[in-house]
């Protein structure tokens, strides 16, 4: 089975410094992998997701992802915190073909604080 | 567009109690989805549903019943509510043009409190 693996339950960073938040996905067939965003009582909204057109993912407000199959990883960057990026994010993959591909294993989440 | 709607947002409920949390979407999805949401367990899936009278289980389904009677509705139904299934939960729906790229799409949650 598939599984997302996000290493840090809480990431603080200050406001204007690089915010690095880790995925790792295990999986022995081309993954589909997702970055949601949950900003506080609110629910989850796509920040982007890795389709293999490209290694290099751009997603909404800033964040990008790179794939990188050596390493098994997606890691979430964006090179300046804003205090509005304060949220949880999860990394999430989608299971394999058929029916079953569009069911999303989620990652445990990490809650990232930006600090003035 | 609304997009997905949920009812209702908060519920308190008492153990043994029954209830049905609906769900909504106005994009003509085939696909829609039941998550319930711990602290520092992430997203786990209770049932999906593929289609109009179809359901599947999840990773986590004992203890609840899904309906999918109207492409657009999504029911969550709780028989016999316990203290465990304190929980957010999350509806949520996507096509199935883009194949598995394709994003869900979610609704705001339903914060549920069983006593």
């Amino acid at each position: 089975a598939q599984s997302v693996t996000q290493l840090g339950s809480h990431v603080s960073v200050s406001e204007g410094a690089l915010v690095l938040l880790r995925c790792n996905y295990s999986s022995s067939v081309p993954p589909y992998l997702f970055w949601y965003v949950q900003y506080p009582n609110q629910g989850l909204q796509l920040l982007l997701k890795y389709t293999s057109a490209a290694t290099l993912v751009k997603g909404i407000n800033g964040f990008e992802a790179e794939f990188k199959k050596s390493e098994t990883s997606f890691h979430l960057t964006k090179p300046s915190a804003h205090m509005r990026d304060a949220a949880e994010y999860f990394c999430a993959v989608k299971m394999g073909s058929g029916a079953g591909s569009y069911q999303l294993t989620f990652g445990k989440g990490t809650k990232l604080s930006v600090i003035p | 567009n609304a997009g997905v709607t949920q009812t209702p947002k908060f519920r308190v409920l008492k153990t043994g109690q029954s209830m049905t949390l609906l769900c909504a979407q106005d994009m003509n999805h085939e696909y829609m989805y039941w998550y319930r949401q711990d602290p520092g367990m992430g997203l786990r899936l209770i049932h999906y549903s593929v289609g109009e009278g179809t359901t599947a289980k999840g990773e986590v389904p004992d203890g609840y019943n899904v309906s999918r009677l109207k492409k657009q509705n999504f029911l969550l139904g709780l028989e016999s509510a316990a203290p465990s299934q304190t929980s957010v939960y999350f509806c949520a729906s996507s096509s199935t043009s883009g194949g598995p790229y394709n994003e869900q799409f979610f609704g705001p949650g339903t914060r549920l409190t069983v006593l």
